[in-house]
């Protein structure tokens, strides 16, 4: 299994421009994440899936969109790209929820890192 | 929301010495608890998880403490080597998984 892969590995970014980071897994997972981390930083959620066609925010959601439309693919969008979006960004799976919290080991992606200049 | 705490920031020890992170969180709810381990450049890795149903687990050198009523967990790491050497990450799973702050931990051959 190639496990979570990610698209592209680095990539710089206009001002205003826009983009999308793409985010694959081949493990069936339930679930899946986008994380934002900032130089020295922790990782921050951005959005997550439960499953295709569910998506909700996290806790830094603004200035991204992301959709699930199918079990294997969760890309994230970046619109109206700013500075402030500079950052790396992780795309993580895991197999899903039991008693409705989140318990399962999350696997991350090797992450894109963004400039937007 | 949950809230995660993480102390210290950095931890600098000898090699053979051990190593100790601590971290705190405000949900009561939350009963998952992973660490990660964050090489330079390389993705976040598990190398350890607690449930609320256990006080304490061990794996090898490393070992989680779990203390549901006072809210914190703490991450052990017996006889350090030089590649323990990296950013390890708690995290507490109150609804979403939320990570703390990160502590590079550094150990010196």
């Amino acid at each position: 299994n190639a496990g979570v892969t990610q698209t592209p590995k680095f990539r710089i970014l206009k001002i205003g421009q826009s983009m999308t980071l793409q985010c694959a897994q081949d493990m069936n997972h339930n679930y899946m994440y986008w994380y934002r981390q900032d130089p020295g930083m922790g990782l921050k959620l951005i959005y997550y899936s439960v499953g295709a066609g569910i998506t909700d925010k996290g806790e830094v959601p603004n200035g991204y969109n992301v959709s699930r439309s199918t079990t294997e693919d969760f890309p994230l969008r970046l619109e109206l790209a700013a500075p402030s979006q500079t950052s790396v960004y992780f795309c993580a799976s895991s197999y899903g929820l039991l008693g409705g919290l989140i318990t399962d080991t999350q696997y991350f992606g090797p992450g894109t890192r963004l400039t937007v200049l | 929301g949950e809230n995660v705490e993480q102390h210290p920031s950095t931890l600098s020890v000898q090699e053979g010495d051990s190593a100790v992170i601590k971290c705190t969180y405000s949900d009561s709810a939350s009963n998952y608890f992973p660490w990660y381990k964050q090489e330079l450049g390389k993705r976040p890795q598990l190398i350890i998880d607690i449930r609320s149903n256990v006080g304490e687990k061990k794996d090898q050198r490393i070992a989680v403490t779990l203390n549901k009523t006072a809210k914190h967990f703490s991450l052990h790491i017996t006889e350090t080597q030089p590649e323990d050497s990296a950013v390890y990450f708690c995290a507490a799973n109150g609804g979403k998984l939320i990570f703390g702050q990160g502590t590079e931990l550094s150990v010196k051959p």
